[in-house]
């Protein structure tokens, strides 16, 4: 039941692109994203519904497909402010639990 | 506005001792959410509250652990009897939920729960 995140890793050099990936098993209702730095609290990016759009703020953004039960976050432009660890959590139906995937790492390099 | 707050922020303990970890949720927030994240690890759930009541147990571990939220606010969680597999950090979160609509939920800085 836990989504599969996909890369485990990334390390990118400034200024570059990143895709993380994230699979289920089970149809979703929502996938919510989350980045976490060593230390701290996740920090909410964004959800995405079932039936929804395409979101994004800047230069982070993602996709829900619900057929293929995947979601993908996409940042463009990458800063050394967006190293961290990026977990999706999806929820099967609305108001159940969320799941979290074991997180992508990603490093950002000047 | 002041955001989640979890106190203490590191817990070190012996194998068999009862512990209490405390969680203050962004003032309104009527969801309350207790996770534990071990390290390399998404956060796993463990229970959430609406309200006074807890919605959903299902992600607590044994009977071992406990939480409540007497008030409707903040919520503490209880481990008795700690085993050395319970090291980990907890999280808590809240969100502010309305007609039942998925929420954002916001994280706390977290309790490093060590058990030696």
């Amino acid at each position: 039941q836990q989504p599969v995140q996909s890369p485990q890793a990334v390390i990118l050099r400034e200024g570059e692109d990143a895709v993380i990936n994230c699979s289920s098993s089970k149809a979703l209702y929502s996938v919510h994203w989350y980045r976490q730095k060593h230390g701290e609290a996740p920090v909410f990016l964004m959800i995405l519904l079932k039936g929804g759009e395409q979101k994004g703020h800047e230069k982070i953004s993602a996709s829900f497909n619900e057929k293929k039960q995947q979601s993908s976050l996409y940042l463009t432009a990458s800063q050394l402010s967006y190293s961290g660890t990026y977990f999706c959590g999806t929820e099967p139906n609305r108001d159940d639990k969320i799941i979290f995937g074991k997180g992508t790492r990603l490093h950002i390099l000047p | 506005g002041a955001g989640v707050s979890q106190t203490p922020s590191n817990k070190v303990t012996e194998k068999g001792k009862y512990v209490e970890l405390r969680c203050d949720p962004i003032s309104g927030h009527t969801a309350l959410y207790w996770y534990r994240q071990s390290l390399g690890q998404g956060p796993e759930f463990l229970i959430y509250f609406q309200g006074t009541g807890a919605a959903d147990d299902s992600g607590l571990p044994n009977d071992r652990f406990f939480a409540v939220r007497p008030e409707g606010s903040v919520s503490t969680l209880k481990i008795q009897r700690t085993e050395r597999g319970d090291s980990a950090v907890y999280l808590c979160a809240s969100s502010e939920v309305s007609g039942g609509k998925t929420d954002t939920q916001y994280f706390g800085p977290g309790t490093r729960l060590t058990v030696l």
